[in-house]
């Protein structure tokens, strides 16, 4: 069974749009963590954020925020007003706290055309 | 400015070749990892390493093996390289479980 599945294979929007990339988990551990990863075109993985099983306070750094939920075992990602140079595949990951290995999403591909 | 250096952007090997790829941290991280990425598979583990000289198998450990003699440098090994071993590899690191990875800038290895 998928444990985190990020539905949207690939997105594509005009630049300056909002979009949102979407992630559900699924977990039976009371404490874990979620992460949202981005893959450039170069091909490095970069961290974006972590959020713990306990705060669910969204986060806001610059155009990107996060809306966790655990009651829809949801962590979206939104980027508002899209640049082309968010053009990337965005990964989500859980880690649990009864499972040393981080369980990857299969990303969103997202394209924002000028 | 901290960093995952993996050894080669791009390696073309033989079939049956050893091939050997680096990776260096700088963060004094524990924690030490090799993915391999490839199209519509997504991340899969192959090894990590939580500790000096330790290693866990990964997901997919088969026809391939590791080292880390040092803390900051942990080696994938591929025994005798085959043609469906090519693939991205990706080598990442962290302080601690559950914490975020600082990723290298992988390894684009074409077996021939």
């Amino acid at each position: 069974a998928q444990k985190v599945t990020q539905a949207q294979t690939e997105i594509s929007v005009v630049e300056k749009e909002d979009v949102t990339l979407d992630c559900v988990y699924e977990t039976r551990d009371t404490t874990y963590y979620l992460f949202w990863y981005k893959q450039p075109p170069s091909g490095e993985l970069v961290f974006l954020i972590r959020r713990n099983s306990f705060d669910e306070q969204n986060e806001i750094s610059g155009r990107y925020s996060w809306n966790f939920q655990k009651s829809t075992s949801s962590f979206n990602f939104t980027i508002t007003a899209s640049q082309v140079v968010d053009s990337a595949v965005y990964f989500c990951a859980l880690s649990e706290d009864s499972n040393y290995q981080l369980i990857w999403g299969a990303g969103t591909k997202l394209i924002i055309k000028p | 400015d901290v960093k995952v250096t993996q050894s080669s952007r791009y390696l073309v090997k033989r079939t049956g070749e050893k091939v050997f790829l680096e990776c260096v941290q700088d963060m004094d991280h524990e924690n030490m990892f090799w993915y391999r990425q490839d199209p519509g598979l997504g991340l899969r583990l192959i090894y990590f390493s939580y500790d000096v000289k330790m290693k866990e198998k990964g997901d997919i450990p088969e026809g391939y093996s590791v080292s880390r003699e040092k803390k900051e440098r942990f080696s994938l090994i591929l025994e005798s390289a085959s043609t469906n071993q090519t693939s991205m590899y990706l080598c990442a690191s962290n302080v601690g479980t559950h914490y975020g990875y600082t990723f290298g800038s992988g390894t684009r290895l074409t077996v021939v």
